[in-house]
């Protein structure tokens, strides 16, 4: 069964530390991962996107990492800020002969001054 | 401004009454989708469009309808809402399929008494 499995499922950090976020697929076959964030009662924004070759994307703080073979991605946030507090998902597609995206359930982000 | 519009953004209504949340889209996109979130469940697919006159279920398509008559426009239809409905739900759109990045709306808060 397709699953995108993320943890933790909230987090609290200060101002100004890093904070790593976690996801786990069995999504097959795989076509693209891509991380979400959602600030509160708003609609997610894409962050990065994420093939199967690609290893290391950033987007300003934020850095995703992903490893194929064991199907793991992160999403390191450096130097976090106030504005950083959010939910981010990630979405996994797989390429059925039609995308087919998989939903994580997010992670909450609260960053604390 | 490339955007994605709902309407409306809050709605509180009784059971049994039908509804339309409408979506609109400036992009020029073919690809349109809508979710609903609900705690701990995380996105989910109602039902999407390839192009206009083609709409698919997604994964929790019973209760709802939607029509896609033109491009940029793809309601969604609440014949009779149940309490079960109440939920935050998200509109979007993306280039040509799903496994595109994905623009969403504001999100439509809905409760249904």
């Amino acid at each position: 069964k397709n699953q995108v499995e993320q943890s933790p499922q909230s987090l609290i950090i200060l101002e100004g530390k890093n904070c790593t976020l976690q996801c786990n697929y069995t999504v097959s076959p795989f076509s693209n991962l891509r991380w979400y964030k959602q600030d509160t009662g708003r609609g997610p924004v894409s962050l990065t996107i994420m093939t199967f070759s690609e290893n290391t994307k950033s987007n300003g703080r934020y850095t995703a990492t992903l490893d194929a073979d064991t199907k793991q991605s992160s999403l390191h946030i450096t130097a976090s800020q106030l504005s950083d507090s959010a939910s981010y998902i990630c979405v996994v597609s797989a390429n059925t002969g039609f995308q087919k995206l998989v939903f994580g359930t997010g992670t909450r982000l609260l960053v604390s001054p | 401004e490339a955007q994605v519009t709902q309407n409306p953004r809050y709605l509180i209504t009784v059971t049994g009454k039908k509804l339309t949340v409408t979506c609109s889209q400036n992009m020029n996109h073919e690809y349109m989708s809508w979710y609903r979130q609900d705690p701990g469940l995380g996105l989910r697919q109602i039902y999407y469009s390839m192009n206009v006159e083609v709409t698919d279920k997604g994964d929790v398509p019973e209760g709802y309808k939607v029509s896609r008559k033109e491009k940029r426009n793809f309601p969604l239809i609440l014949e009779s809402p149940s309490p079960n409905q109440t939920s935050l739900y998200f509109c979007a759109s993306s280039f040509l399929d799903p496994g595109d990045t994905q623009y969403f709306g504001p999100g439509t808060r809905l409760t249904v008494l």
